[in-house]
């Protein structure tokens, strides 16, 4: 079955910084979805985009599509030490509505 | 904002216990869904449940697991007999419709230890 893989496993900046997170899979997608993750809590919604989209914003986020490169990414401009958490990318298969779970950016940001 | 909820947030159980984790999902949402997350690995789908019946289940859920919705509100994840390599936390979460535009939202989870 397909996978999100995200990159970097870890990323570590200074409060104010842009960072950016990648997501790779494997198969035709109905659409993808980022979560936030502090540790040991819950998954938080952060953005869905579907599979004819290239890009959406919300906030801080910026995220991207290109389904030729099976890949998206995640943009948080302007970041504070609240943004420090783990970041996943989840695909949503054409068929079927099952998220299938990367394994996550840790991403840390230094106040 | 409406969110799912998840009792108890902290299970601890004997190997060959069942345990019963219990959610409410957002009260307009029509699809349920369980997932787990072993501690450091990835969140993994379980079981998609949609008008009363499973619509999705992954190679996880065997015959040791059972979902319901005993009420308008409630949907439970059973486990009948545990064991130690069941530990996780699990999280239930529900979407509005299933037919690739909905957001799915997730609950805080409940931590199942196993002992």
């Amino acid at each position: 079955s397909q996978q999100g893989e995200e990159d970097p496993q870890a990323l570590s900046i200074q409060e104010g910084e842009n960072a950016t997170m990648n997501c790779s899979y494997k198969t035709s997608i109905n659409n993808l979805q980022w979560y936030r993750q502090n540790s040991g809590r819950g998954l938080v919604h952060l953005i869905l985009i579907r599979s004819n989209e290239r890009e959406k914003h919300s906030g801080r986020l910026r995220v991207t599509l290109d389904t030729s490169k099976k890949s998206s990414s995640l943009l948080i401009t302007a970041s504070r030490a609240a943004d420090t958490a783990s970041y996943f990318c989840a695909t949503e298969e054409e068929y079927g509505n099952k998220l299938v779970f990367g394994a996550g950016t840790i991403l840390r940001v230094k106040s | 904002e409406p969110e799912v909820t998840q009792t108890p947030s902290h299970q601890v159980t004997q190997m060959g216990q069942e345990v019963i984790l219990r959610c409410v999902p957002i009260s307009n949402h029509l699809y349920f869904y369980w997932y787990r997350q072993i501690l450091g690995q990835k969140v993994e789908f379980l079981v998609s449940f949609y008008n009363n019946e499973i619509s999705e289940k992954s190679e996880i859920f065997d015959d040791q697991f059972s979902v319901e919705r005993p009420d308008g509100s409630n949907f439970t994840l059973k486990i009948r007999s545990t064991k130690l390599e069941d530990s996780a936390m699990y999280f239930c979460a529900s979407s509005d419709g299933g037919l690739a535009v909905y957001e799915q939202y997730f609950g805080p989870g409940t931590r199942l230890t196993v002992t």
